[in-house]
């Protein structure tokens, strides 16, 4: 199992430009999450869903988009960059409700410029 | 509200040195989850342990040591004969039926720098 994989690994957006971040689990997990790690920060929670299908809102949705056509994969859209969205982004997941710790992707670093 | 607070921005320590991070956390939840993570330099997120609202056992695996106080609602990570592989930022994080569907709360870490 490869487990979760993202990409790409880094990217630099002007303002204004648009962007997918790809997250993919081949674990059949039906949990999945997007988190955002500021600089000295801890990872805050963007969006997540439970299921292809169902998504919803985490603590700072704003300004990112999210869809879960398949189980496998959870993208993460960013419409238009601005440099607040500047940070490294981690995607996760987990088999379902219960006491699992969540996996956790390599990391997107991104910087918008 | 779900919170965890991980008050030592950074530790400073010398090898061998044994080390204390702290976490204390908020929750109104009767049931949630305890974690620890470790992030090494290269950036990756590694799971060190979990722990239930219901088992306030301490836990030991080799040089790594977990202290869980629901009185105090505290769970302290401590390194004992601390390596410079060790050097990290650590992670404590909250999850219960209050924040639905596994979510986490992070705390804002703790950086341990161990010099040789």
């Amino acid at each position: 199992n490869a487990g979760v994989t993202q990409t790409p690994k880094f990217r630099i957006l002007k303002i204004g430009q648009s962007m997918t971040l790809q997250c993919t689990q081949d674990m059949n997990h039906n949990y999945m999450y997007w988190y955002r790690q500021d600089p000295g920060m801890g990872l805050k929670l963007i969006y997540y869903s439970v299921g292809a299908g169902i998504t919803d809102k985490g603590e700072v949705p704003n300004g990112y988009n999210v869809s879960r056509s398949t189980t496998e994969d959870f993208p993460l859209r960013l419409e238009l960059a601005a440099p607040s969205q500047t940070s490294v982004y981690f995607c996760a997941s987990i088999p379902g409700q219960g006491a699992y710790e969540q996996y956790f992707g390599p990391g997107t670093r991104l910087t918008v410029t | 509200a779900q919170k965890v607070t991980q008050a030592q921005t950074e530790i400073s320590v010398v090898e061998k040195e044994d080390v204390t991070l702290d976490c204390v956390y908020e929750t109104r939840d009767t049931t949630y989850y305890l974690f620890w993570y470790k992030q090494p330099p290269s950036g990756e997120l590694v799971f060190l342990i979990r722990r239930n609202s219901f088992d306030e056992q301490n836990e030991i695996s080799g040089r790594y040591s977990w202290n869980f106080q629901k009185s105090t609602s505290s769970f302290n990570f401590t390194i004992t004969a601390s390596q410079v592989v060790d050097s990290a930022v650590y992670f404590c994080a909250l999850s219960g039926s209050g924040t639905g569907f596994q979510k986490l709360v992070f705390g804002t870490g703790t950086r341990l720098l161990v010099s040789p």
